[in-house]
């Protein structure tokens, strides 16, 4: 019963790096969410995507690009990373509006 | 702007005692409001779900209140545990898609 899953757990980047945070749910969900956590700040939504071949801006989203592959999957790309990327992410989903949300464990990523 | 409070930011019981984790938000215009826990180092776990037309969830030991006109909610916990110890985090969602959540309440529970 995997529910959210998200890979990596953990990476270190150099700034100026790029990299992309996978997320796939198998709960045939249509709503799925980008978050970052950060001491302080609570949770912070970047981007989300209402249903399969749409996404949108949440909070913050400057620095990060999505993309929905399919309706299991939805992934975020840092395609320079700044130390102030360094958080940890989580990736959500949901049925529809209204419904209930589920997360994935976690990405934690360090920029140096 | 939807903004969600939770007070106090941490609270620390004696094992066994009943107590309630206080949620406000500023716009009463709400969907619902969902209770989540999130233990250390982990992601978020859901909980309970109230939908705006309800006044109370309950599952177990937990019982959650929604008072959409006075803008607030409560998590109670019975006769709690040292297992309950976690961060309790508050969600609500208005119109669209996008849920506001507040910063959480660092419960410990000591043996």
């Amino acid at each position: 019963n995997a529910g959210v899953t998200q890979t990596p757990k953990f990476q270190v980047l150099k700034t100026g790096q790029s990299m992309t945070l996978q997320c796939a749910q198998d709960m045939n969900h249509n709503s799925m969410y980008w978050y970052r956590q950060d001491p302080g700040m609570g949770l912070r939504l970047i981007y989300y995507s209402a249903s399969e071949g749409t996404t949108d801006k949440g909070e913050v989203p400057n620095g990060y690009n999505v993309s929905r592959l399919n309706k299991r999957e939805f992934s975020l790309r840092l395609e320079s990373a700044a130390p102030s990327q360094t958080s940890v992410y989580f990736c959500a989903s949901r049925r529809g509006q209204g419904g209930e949300l589920f997360f994935g464990e976690g990405s934690r990523l360090t920029v140096l | 702007k939807q903004e969600v409070t939770q007070i106090p930011a941490a609270l620390s019981v004696p094992e066994g005692e009943n107590l309630v984790l206080n949620c406000s938000f500023t716009d009463s215009a709400i969907y619902n409001l969902q209770w989540f826990r999130q233990d250390p180092g982990k992601g978020l776990t859901s909980l309970l779900l109230i939908q705006s037309s309800q006044r109370e969830q309950t599952s177990g030991r937990l019982n959650a209140s929604l008072d959409k006109s006075s803008g607030r909610s409560t998590l109670y916990i019975a006769a709690s545990q040292p297992g309950d110890s976690a961060t309790y985090l508050c969600a609500v969602e208005g119109g669209s898609e996008k849920l506001v959540f507040g910063k959480g309440t660092k419960l410990t529970v000591n043996p």
